[in-house]
């Protein structure tokens, strides 16, 4: 199936920070998500971008399908931005492979 | 609208019971799809339906096994439990357009977190 790195593993950002979080895959897809989980389990989806760039508040997400790889830009970092970050593609038929996520932590 | 509806929300079973978790998909949304989240294996797709059909299943034994009703409402089932099991286990709903795989966003329920003593 398809692989998907995330990177980088974990990151610490003091609040109203910005941050870039890539997401490689190792094939073609014709789409990826970006899921936000937040520290009681809950998944959310942030954005479905096939290609191109959106924009979602204080976050946005670039997918280059050529090229394999997604980012996630988080400005103005808050608190409540704190959680993992997975993004995920199409394996075969109806499924998603997940990458391992990025853990970030927002501190006051 | 109402999200995805997941219960229960928690359970604590012993090795070997079996059981049950339900999932709600949003209104309209008919295909409903099943993750299990550990933090060793992070997360991993169980098996997918769409009007009762089951599409795509993932690299699960058979003690793993699910279903959708007339109303898209779905139940996974897993018998002779084993410690392993315990995990989160998503449901997830999407607003399937006519094609191939996956081509809308999912929308995941809040998870029942099992655990297996």
């Amino acid at each position: 199936g398809i692989q998907v790195e995330q990177s980088p593993p974990d990151l610490i950002l003091q609040e109203g920070a910005n941050s870039t979080l890539r997401c490689n895959f190792s094939d073609s897809v014709n789409n990826l998500q970006w899921f936000h989980q937040n520290p009681w389990g809950q998944l959310i989806n942030l954005f479905y971008i096939p290609s191109g760039t959106k924009q979602n508040g204080g976050l946005s997400a670039t997918t280059v399908a050529t090229e394999r790889y997604s980012l996630l830009y988080i400005s103005s970092s808050q608190t409540t931005d704190s959680g993992v970050y997975f993004c995920a593609v199409p394996n075969s038929g109806y499924a998603l492979n997940f990458g391992k996520g990025t853990s970030l932590l927002v501190t006051p | 609208k109402a999200g995805v509806t997941q219960t229960p929300r928690y359970l604590i079973k012993t090795r070997g019971q079996q059981v049950t978790l339900s999932c709600s998909p949003i209104s309209g949304h008919r295909s409903v799809s099943w993750y299990q989240q550990t933090p060793g294996q992070g997360l991993q797709f169980l098996f997918e339906y769409f009007s009762e059909t089951q599409r795509n299943k993932g690299n699960f034994p058979g003690r793993f096994s699910g279903r959708q009703f007339s109303n898209s409402r779905s139940e996974m089932n897993v018998s002779t439990l084993e410690l392993g099991d315990s995990a989160l286990y998503l449901c997830a709903s999407s607003l399937w357009v006519m094609g191939e795989g996956i081509n809308s966003p999912l929308h995941f329920g809040n998870g029942t977190r099992l655990t297996v003593t």
